[in-house]
Parts: C-alpha cells; sequence; structure tokens
C-alpha cells in the first residue's frame, strides 16, 4: 500500500510555456500533499503544502504564481510551472502520507528541463 | 538556518563493513525521524523511522540511535553491501509544522567490493 504515482516522469519543454505535473496517491487518500524542488547533487526543498479544498502554503522565496498549485481531490494534486525559464529546470517529486504514522511516501520525480 | 545537519558528505566503505551517517536537529518540535534512501533519478524511499520516544529501532540491516538530549540522531548499515550504494537522507518532521518533512543535506554512500 501507500503508493505515490508522479506524471510525467520526464518533460521537455519550451522556455515561455507551462508544464503541469501531477501526483497521485492510488490506494490511498491524502488530504495533504507535499511538492519538493531537487536540483542536482543537493537535497531536497520543500517548496509548498498542497491542501484538498484549499489554497496551497507556500515556502518562504517560491514564488506562488509561478508554481501554481491544485489539490482538486483526495488522490491527486498538481503542480503547474508557469512560463518555464531554464533556470526552472529540475528534479520535481511529490509526496503524501496514508497516515501520519506510517510516514511519507514520495513519487518516483519529474525531471523537467526547459530548453 | 538549516534545521537538520548531516555528516558526513559522502563515505565510502568496503563490502561487509558498516556505514554510519550522523545526524542533528535544533527544532525540539520534531518528533518524527524518517531515514530516506534516493537512487539517482528516483524519488526518495523511506527505510526506517523513529519517534522520540525510543532510543533506537532496528530494521533488518538498518539501526537508528536516537539521543533527545543531545538531538542527535544515527543510522547504521550493518554487512553493507554494494546495492547500499545511494544517497542517504535523514529528515524530521513535527505534527505542529503540518508533518512537513524537512531533509537534511545527504551522504553520498559507495560501498566497494
Amino acid at each position: 500500500g501507500a503508493v505515490v504515482s508522479q506524471h510525467p516522469s520526464r518533460v521537455i519543454c519550451k522556455s515561455g510555456t507551462s508544464v503541469k505535473i501531477e501526483c497521485r496517491s492510488l490506494d490511498f487518500q491524502a488530504t495533504t500533499m507535499f511538492w519538493y524542488r531537487q536540483f542536482p547533487k543537493q537535497s531536497l526543498m520543500l517548496m509548498a503544502t498542497s491542501n484538498e479544498g484549499s489554497k496551497a502554503t507556500y515556502e518562504q522565496g517560491v514564488e506562488k504564481d509561478k508554481f501554481l498549485i491544485n489539490h482538486a481531490s483526495l488522490t491527486l494534486s498538481t503542480l503547474t510551472v508557469t512560463s518555464a525559464h531554464p533556470e526552472d529546470s529540475s528534479f520535481y517529486i511529490c509526496s503524501a502520507s496514508m497516515d501520519r504514522a506510517y510516514g511519507y511516501t514520495f513519487g518516483s520525480g519529474t525531471r523537467l528541463t526547459v530548453v | 538556518q538549516q534545521q537538520v545537519k548531516q555528516s558526513p558528505q559522502s563515505l565510502i566503505v568496503q563490502k561487509g563493513g558498516i556505514s554510519i551517517i550522523n545526524c542533528a536537529y535544533e527544532n525540539t518540535a520534531f518528533d518524527y525521524f524518517p531515514w530516506y534512501q534516493q537512487f539517482p533519478g528516483k524519488g526518495p524511499a523511506l527505510l526506517i523511522a523513529i519517534r522520540p520516544d525510543v532510543s533506537e529501532k532496528k530494521e533488518g540491516r538498518f539501526t537508528i540511535s536516537f539521543n533527545k538530549s543531545a538531538k542527535q540522531f544515527s543510522l547504521h548499515i550493518m554487512d553493507s553491501q554494494p546495492g547500499d550504494s545511494a544517497t542517504y537522507f535523514c529528515a524530521a518532521s513535527s505534527k505542529t509544522s503540518y508533518d512537513k518533512v524537512i531533509f537534511g543535506p545527504g551522504t553520498s554512500l559507495s560501498v566497494i567490493p
């Protein structure tokens, strides 16, 4: 149990376009999901907390207008990188939890390359 | 300010040896301390986790030691194998912060034959 699916695994887009990344909890419902960003050989940096039915909470320094998060249902959260630029190229990872006692499961990540 | 510190940055261990990674935290509100293993191009996978009311937890070859008074915890990998070569992250979260998992900077482990 506690499987988190992330799609797509890789995406290449042109500068100025928008890209949507999906995060799904396959076998459980998640009222809260988290989005992280990871640069090569660095740690995961928390970007935002996605709450079902309400606005996302963004960490300090994260542009909420650039990284749009929608938690449309108890099993789906999406991250849209708007007007992407090469500096947005990174590895984006989501996580969700079936129950706090079991900890958080991470998706397999999305490699975004903006050219 | 780094909330979770981790050392060493990289570690080379011979097959069969013990790998030890240390972490320290500052926020006393943290009440959940997981360790994650990450392979290149993949998301992190939960290895083992501990709560502060326990001083040690063992699962197979992996053991967490926890020192609440020192605000430190460590991961021991016994009988290290080449397949253990990966990046390891310690992390922490608290219920009062909506369970946001805060990661340490990571340790790159290489187990050589």
